[in-house]
């Protein structure tokens, strides 16, 4: 069981550049999230979906798409990238019940 | 608006010592809190969580106390050790028909454990 994989680890984007970050999930999870977490805050919510072809906005979506074509997959699409992007960005999964998500080791983006 | 708060941005404590971090929030509707533990480069890992039906839950060194009227929670390791040094995150989340169980983070407090 690998859990939550996120791909790629870091990246460094030009701003205006797109790209997509991957998650991936094997545990068969109906809900998936993507959270950003910049230096000194917590995570903020960017989307999240509660099952394939179902997603839904969180507190920080603009900038940001997302799609869930399968169980397993999440990702998260950055159209014209901006220095505000410049964030690490987890991925997380949970099942029905309980609440507890499972996070992804995250991907670190620098935009400049 | 920030909904949970972690008024500390770091705690330091001997090895051996109980830590103490804490956590308030705002929105009544919250009924289920979580701590998360963070080291660098890893995703957040899940350690403990309770349900506003209960005011204590205990997993062997880690406790988390409920006070619902202080909407206040606390996380309690004991004894502490060097290990346990990380960055600490609250979460809340609620029930209702639209939360889908998304969680509302704290800023997180560093802890560092001292040998």
């Amino acid at each position: 069981n690998a859990g939550v994989t996120q791909t790629p680890k870091f990246r460094i984007l030009k701003i205006g550049q797109s790209m997509t970050l991957q998650c991936t999930q094997d545990m068969n999870h109906n809900y998936m999230y993507w959270y950003r977490q910049d230096p000194g805050m917590g995570l903020k919510l960017i989307y999240y979906s509660v099952g394939a072809g179902i997603t839904d906005k969180g507190e920080v979506p603009n900038g940001y798409n997302v799609s869930r074509s399968t169980t397993e997959d999440f990702p998260l699409r950055l159209e014209l990238a901006a220095p505000s992007q410049t964030s690490v960005y987890f991925c997380a999964s949970r099942p029905g019940t309980p609440y507890e998500q499972y996070f992804g080791p995250g991907t670190r983006l620098t935009v400049t | 608006d920030q909904q949970v708060k972690q008024n500390s941005p770091s705690l330091s404590v001997q090895e051996g010592r109980i830590s103490i971090l804490n956590c308030d929030y705002t929105n009544s509707m919250f009924d289920y809190f979580l701590w998360y533990k963070k080291y660098p480069a890893e995703g957040p890992t899940f350690l403990i969580s309770i349900s506003s039906i209960k005011d204590k839950n205990e997993d062997g060194r880690f406790t988390v106390f409920l006070n619902k009227s202080a909407k206040h929670l606390s996380l309690h390791i004991v004894p502490s050790q060097p290990g346990d040094s990380a960055v600490y995150f609250c979460a809340a989340s609620y029930a209702g028909g639209t939360s889908y169980g998304k969680l509302t983070f704290g800023q997180g407090t560093i802890l560092t454990v001292h040998p």
